[in-house]
């Protein structure tokens, strides 16, 4: 398995622009996660999955953020428009039900300037 | 609010030693305890611990949790260089599949 894939692994973008950030869960996973990494504040989730469903988006910032799954193996993460504190690391992790323990993508390091 | 509290922040030490992380939660509805590590990239899961006092062990690290003081300590024994990462401690709550991650610590082993 490939394990989680992520797209792309870096994005350098200026202030106001569209930002959209692509992952590819572990096949057979149904739980998929994204979460923020910064300096001050750890590692953060935004929202998951389940399903394909959206469970839990309390962790999303904002409107300019939204996140969608349309199908099993895709799911993006799109912020518009970005800002400079939107800076970060980006992490997808998908898990399988009863099968504890995430399986984390690479992540997305996001500048925008 | 759930709360995952790591310590100390950053830890340096010689190739050889024995280092001690800890890790303490508040959170509702506890279920697990996990360790991943971080280095460069994704964090990479080590240990998941469910039960009090039962020690969870993979070659030079070692982990327990206690359940009734809320806190759980990742031991590294002989360090290496190749341990140097930033580590991470999780809490899975029941009733969902949520985890509170604390900071880290960020563990650095010169030789």
């Amino acid at each position: 398995d490939a394990g989680v894939i992520q797209s792309p692994r870096h994005e350098v973008t200026e202030m106001g622009q569209e930002v959209t950030l692509r992952c590819k869960p572990i096949s057979g996973h149904d739980y998929l996660f994204w979460y923020r990494q910064t300096m001050m504040r750890g590692l953060e989730l935004l929202i998951y999955f389940n399903n394909n469903v959206p469970i839990d988006d309390s962790g999303m910032p904002e409107d300019r953020f939204s996140a969608k799954m349309p199908n099993a193996s895709f799911s993006t993460l799109k912020i518009q428009p970005s800002e400079p504190r939107d800076s970060a690391v980006y992490f997808c992790a998908s898990s399988f039900a009863g099968n504890y323990g995430y399986t984390f993508g690479s992540g997305t390091r996001l500048t925008v300037v | 609010e759930d709360k995952v509290v790591q310590s100390p922040l950053s830890l340096v030490v010689h190739e050889g030693d024995t280092v001690t992380l800890n890790c303490s939660y508040e959170v509702t509805n506890f279920r697990s305890l996990l360790w991943y590590k971080q280095e460069k990239k994704a964090p990479t899961f080590l240990f998941m611990l469910t039960s009090s006092g039962i020690e969870k062990k993979s070659g030079r690290l070692s982990s327990i949790l206690d359940k009734k003081e809320l806190f759980s300590i990742l031991n590294i024994t002989a360090t290496q260089t190749g341990d140097s990462a930033v580590y991470l401690c999780a809490v899975d709550k029941g009733g969902s599949e949520k985890l509170v991650f604390g900071k880290g610590t960020k563990l650095t082993v010169n030789p």
